[in-house]
């Protein structure tokens, strides 16, 4: 995996509203994709770890769906909150090297 | 779930000094940790992977004379920016996988970064 993008750079959301932002990557040679959350100050922290086609991961209000056949990976977070603000990075690990390659993340701010 | 811990956070250092940035795994074993930089607006970058005893693998175009990386324990890699200039100022994080059964997925852990500015 060469490039991992992710779109849009930046996000900003009233709270209460629902949004999403994309992963995407080169589908050949897919071993997984890894979604994080990172706040300012902190570790980035590690949301859902994606191997399959069609998987669909959730915890709480937050969500992610895997397509590997078309190279896109999607979060979606419903019902925003202020706490959810956070620079949310995916990575991309490919059959040969297993390394991770982040995306630049994208940077959510929810505004009360 | 494992826990990293990276420090300095912030280091301020003039130009020609070295700068020495800790990583420790704090409840797990890590045998192999990564180093990452990253440059504003853009993505975490690998520098480098550290593995427990012996030398570290170094990221095409990563000097390796220029960053020092030393991986003496099971709990501790540090990174050392020797000779540092401006050009080398940016924001340095590590990650580690864990070796302990029940949490080895793959998946990394990091630190919390540390952002170098040289003056």
């Amino acid at each position: 995996i060469l490039n991992v993008e992710q779109s849009p750079q930046s996000l900003h959301v009233q709270e209460g509203d629902s949004t999403n932002f994309t992963c995407s990557f080169p589908s050949s040679n897919f071993y997984a994709l890894h979604w994080y959350r990172w706040e300012t100050a902190k570790s980035p922290e590690a949301l859902f770890v994606m191997t399959l086609n069609g998987d669909e991961k959730k915890k709480g209000r937050i969500s992610a769906t895997l397509n590997t056949k078309e190279g896109y990976s999607y979060l979606y977070i419903k019902g925003s909150q202020p706490e959810d603000s956070a620079t949310y990075l995916c990575a991309g690990r490919d059959n040969y090297g297993q390394n991770f390659v982040f995306g630049p993340g994208t940077r959510l701010s929810v505004l009360p | 779930g494992a826990v990293v811990s990276q420090h300095p956070s912030w280091v301020i250092c003039k130009s020609g000094t070295s700068v020495k940035i800790e990583c420790r795994s704090l409840d797990f074993q890590a045998t192999t940790m990564f180093w990452y930089r990253q440059f504003p607006k853009q993505s975490l970058m690998l520098m480098a992977t550290s593995n427990e005893g012996s030398k570290a693998t170094y990221e095409q175009g990563v000097e390796k004379d220029k960053f020092l990386i030393n991986h003496a324990s099971l709990t501790l890699s540090t990174l050392t920016v020797t000779s540092a200039h401006p050009e080398d100022s940016s924001f340095y994080i590590c990650s580690a996988r864990a070796t302990t059964s029940g949490i080895n997925t793959g998946e990394l852990f990091f630190g919390e970064g540390s952002r170098l500015t040289v003056l």
